[in-house]
């Protein structure tokens, strides 16, 4: 069975860090796809990011509204995908899910951003 | 990047009757098309790909149809456990993948 489970969510300041995690089980993750999707209070979904498999050496791409702030990266030895965030603003707000190739979708974590 | 426009933005409906969302792209997206099922406080849930495939496990009472930049999910026969937000993606031109605005399904 398919498991995403997410992590690191949390209430945090405008310009301050944060790191998720995405632990996964079920699949063979060093062949996978991942990305983090993002859904604003509002229930917009949004696609954040995306990471390759080692044989597309890994190759990233990034929303627009994230570029430059936001790093996606992946530790095949644990099937983990992170998304560090950086630089944060109160529009990234959101609950962040991680999703294989949208078809398994995690339960999410929850960030604030906030003074 | 393409968007993605669904209506409407919310829909009330009696059980047992037949419910239709659509979803237009501002450009042909050649049924790359996705539709997801996300009940409150829950993730989403993939119902729908390629436009008119079913996912492992959904109903036969859903069905996706549509072509070009217009797309469409219909719920035959409604129940209650299909009360929730329903949302379009689009995966034909990437990245960006693109959302719709969602639609929010109640009971009447």
């Amino acid at each position: 069975e398919v498991q995403l489970v997410e992590t690191g969510g949390g209430l945090v300041q405008p310009g301050k860090s944060l790191k998720l995690t995405c632990a996964t089980s079920g699949f063979t993750f060093s062949n996978a796809w991942m990305h983090w999707v993002r859904q604003s209070p509002e229930k917009q979904l949004e696609w954040v990011a995306q990471i390759k498999a080692k044989s597309n050496n890994y190759a990233t791409y990034y929303a627009e509204s994230v570029k430059g702030r936001f790093t996606i990266s992946r530790d095949d030895s644990k099937s983990s995908v992170y998304l560090q965030m950086n630089s944060l603003k109160e529009e990234d707000t959101a609950i962040y899910y991680c999703t294989l190739n949208f078809a398994y979708w995690g339960q999410g974590t929850l960030v604030t951003v906030s003074s | 990047d393409i968007q993605m426009t669904q209506s409407p933005a919310s829909l009330s409906a009696s059980l047992g009757e037949t419910v239709t969302i659509e979803c237009r792209a501002s450009e042909d997206i050649y049924n790359g098309l996705a539709w997801y099922q996300q009940k409150p406080g829950k993730s989403p849930q993939l119902l729908i790909y390629n436009a008119n495939s079913l996912h492992t496990g959904v109903p036969s009472r859903f069905s996706g149809s549509g072509s070009g930049t217009q797309y469409s999910l219909k719920i035959n026969s409604l129940q209650s456990e299909d009360v929730a937000s329903y949302f379009c993606q689009q995966y034909y031109n990437y990245p960006p993948w693109t959302f719709g605005g969602g639609t929010k399904l109640e009971l009447k």
